[in-house]
């Protein structure tokens, strides 16, 4: 079974600070790590992924992520937020089954991340 | 380039009827995936094709069904719709059907049921 935890339902930060958003994951085996972020009445939008190697993984519109695999945790990063930030921001795990090495994303809840001026 | 598209963006049915929902991949794309998102909640896996062929599918109920044309489009089928079978559902497609692949979502199609 896989699963994903994302803690908070709602962060909140001034423009100009950082921002984090938590991810923790629970899968057997090795996990395929993504954030995604999804604007009102539209489709997700791929952020980064972590597949192997470098535990910081820079992504688009300038998120990072840090792929922590001892405490299970895939936290999203910024070091400046934009009020353009503020969206719902979703984690997601992936796995492979058997041979096929196919997996079916399990998101997580979402955290709304709102950023004021 | 366009992205993934789906028709229609809205769409209302009454309890018991039937709906096809459609979803075509980014050019090059060949696997496309299906989700549902409630309100509230990440999206749930429904359907994943590859070449035509289901890779995998979610815990959802035999009503519903999908499949994968040869030119890589998709239609996502629910029949004996219920209130509950209300949600916002999403297609995405990637390049195959790998582990690694990231997908990228259409717009997403909103279906009432009343």
């Amino acid at each position: 079974a896989q699963s994903v935890a994302q803690p908070e339902d709602q962060v909140n930060v001034a423009e100009g600070n950082p921002l984090t958003v938590k991810c923790t994951y629970s899968v057997s085996g090795n996990p395929y790590l993504f954030w995604y972020v999804q604007y009102p009445n539209r489709g997700l939008q791929f952020l980064l992924k972590y597949i192997t190697g470098d535990n910081l993984v820079k992504g688009s519109y300038g998120f990072e992520a840090e792929f922590n695999k001892s405490q299970t945790s895939f936290h999203l990063k910024k070091p400046s937020a934009l009020v353009s930030d503020s969206a719902l921001y979703f984690c997601a795990v992936r796995r492979a089954l058997g041979t096929d090495s196919w997996g079916k994303f399990q998101f997580g809840a979402g955290t709304q991340v709102v950023v004021t001026p | 380039d366009a992205g993934v598209t789906q028709s229609p963006t809205h769409l209302i049915k009454t309890r018991g009827q039937h709906v096809t929902l459609r979803c075509s991949p980014i050019s090059g794309h060949k696997s496309v995936s299906w989700y549902q998102q409630v309100l509230g909640q990440g999206p749930q896996f429904i359907f994943q094709y590859y070449e035509k062929e289901e890779r995998g599918r979610g815990n959802f109920p035999d009503r519903f069904s999908a499949r994968q044309f040869p030119n890589y489009s998709s239609e996502l089928n629910v029949n004996a719709l219920l209130l509950g079978d209300s949600a916002l559902y999403l297609c995405a497609s990637s390049l195959a059907a790998g582990v690694s692949y990231e997908q990228y979502f259409g717009p997403g199609t909103r279906l009432t049921v009343t």
